[in-house]
């Protein structure tokens, strides 16, 4: 079954550490994208890639970076400099241009800095 | 500045009855609307959409109707059934390749049985 597979489920940091989340696909999705959720608040943008070896910034870009080496595999690293990187982290990826559908989501990464 | 606003965080609907849940917006580039709906631990799923040349596009139980006069969006969910107990997201795009999607907050559906 095609679809987007976000690893792991549960993670748990501690403060000072780069964690990694990833996240892939088997959809043929040209775009993907990485979003955060925080309770009473939207899905707000961290990063998306369009194509392979090309990412840009979204609106919370700080603390964070990423790599897109493979069209199926867009991994999302938090690193120190991210303040307050509890959250539930969401992957996303699109066919060019998201129409009709928008974007298919990963089932999430729950992230807890401990 | 939130562009997409959901501004009710909660909503109660006994079963059968009918849920409208509200979207507005500011950026008059938005041409595109989406409503996803999303459980606990799980990822939004997509739900139904609507082209800003329309101002109503239907799926069954799932009506959105879209006032661009107003910047405003809404789904309607009929008849409302326990399962449809979820968080519900409205989202909004410009047009182009890219199509990134700006999101609200979400509405809490709880239908009730």
């Amino acid at each position: 079954d095609g679809g987007i597979t976000q690893s792991p489920k549960y993670l748990f940091r501690k403060e000072g550490q780069n964690v990694t989340l990833s996240c892939e696909q088997n959809l043929n999705h040209d775009a993907m994208y990485w979003y955060r959720q925080d309770p009473g608040q939207g899905l707000r943008l961290i990063y998306y890639s369009q194509i392979v070896n090309d990412f840009q910034k979204g609106d919370i870009a700080e603390g964070y970076s990423v790599s897109r080496e493979k069209k199926e595999s867009f991994p999302l690293t938090v690193t120190s400099a991210q303040k307050n990187p509890t959250a539930f982290y969401l992957c996303a990826s699109s066919i060019m241009p998201a129409v009709n559908y928008g974007y298919t989501f990963g089932s999430g990464t729950r992230l807890t800095v401990v | 500045d939130q562009q997409v606003k959901q501004n009710s965080p909660s909503l109660s609907v006994q079963e059968g009855r009918i849920s409208i849940l509200n979207c507005d917006y500011t950026n008059s580039m938005f041409d595109y609307f989406l409503w996803y709906k999303k459980y606990p631990a799980e990822g939004p799923t997509f739900l139904i959409s609507i082209s800003s040349i329309k101002d109503k596009n239907e799926d069954g139980r799932f009506t959105v109707f879209l006032n661009k006069s107003a910047k405003h969006l809404s789904l309607h969910i009929v008849p409302s059934q326990p399962g449809d107990s979820a968080v519900y997201f409205c989202a909004a795009s410009v047009g182009g390749s890219a199509r990134q999607l700006t999101f609200g907050s979400g509405t809490q559906l709880t239908v009730l049985p």
